[in-house]
């Protein structure tokens, strides 16, 4: 199994200015991915972040907005820039393991932009 | 394109009822991963099964049942019993991708609430 941390768990930010979320895995992995949960809604891929190459980002979100980082094998960031309100979410990483089934997904990151 | 769709928005039971909950999915893979997941109120995701495509098996563990059947594109799960405990969004989703050994990115249906009252 994989234990996975956050950070910051919430924030409270002012629009137009910008958030880096921190996650944190407990053992190497090749692949992370990023999610966004808005209030209510399901679980949309922002993008695919993997280690020694540039992320790979879903329809409708870009890396000017939400550029990542990953400069190892067990942690990656992801940054929300230029905040709006819409941005308000939260946000998870999760990892598949290697020889593993599961994917395994952090506690989220709940980001409330005013 | 890859879809799954959960149908049932809400659901609200009493405390040892049966419910299903149903999910529908669509992909032009022949090789994909069918998963659920639970949020409780508390906001973290539990891992509750993953299938693959060639296991058509249903499972039971527990309360929690699941029935996979390719000719409907349906993964249905079935909590008996059901508890308060019970009380959550159920999400459930689909991947079509294995890299090397780990899972892929999943696609996400919508969820469904299901609130269960003592």
């Amino acid at each position: 199994s994989a234990v996975i941390s956050q950070k910051p768990s919430r924030d409270i930010c002012q629009r137009g200015t910008s958030l880096t979320i921190q996650c944190q895995v407990d053992s190497q992995v090749t692949m992370m991915f990023w999610y966004r949960q808005q209030p209510g809604q399901s679980l949309t891929l922002i993008a695919t972040a993997n280690q020694g190459s540039e992320a790979t980002y879903e329809s409708g979100f870009v890396i000017d907005k939400f550029p990542i980082s990953r400069p190892n094998l067990t942690f990656s960031t992801l940054t929300v820039s230029n905040m709006s309100p819409e941005d308000s979410s939260i946000y998870l990483c999760s990892v598949g393991l290697a020889n593993s089934y599961e994917q395994y997904f952090g506690p989220g990151t709940r980001l409330t932009v005013t | 394109a890859q879809k799954v769709t959960q149908a049932q928005t809400e659901i609200s039971v009493v405390e040892k009822e049966d419910v299903t909950l149903d999910c529908v999915y669509e992909t032009r893979d022949t090789t994909y991963y069918l998963f659920w997941y639970k949020q409780p109120p508390s906001g973290e995701l539990v891992f509750l099964i993953r299938r693959n495509s060639f296991d058509e098996q249903n499972e039971i563990s527990g309360r929690y049942s699941w029935n996979f059947q390719k000719s409907t594109s349906s993964f249905n799960f079935t909590i008996t019993a059901s508890q308060v405990v019970d009380s959550a969004v159920y999400f459930c989703a689909l991947s079509e991708d294995f890299y090397g050994g780990s899972q892929g990115n999943l696609i996400f249906g919508k969820g469904t609430k299901l609130s269960v009252k003592p």
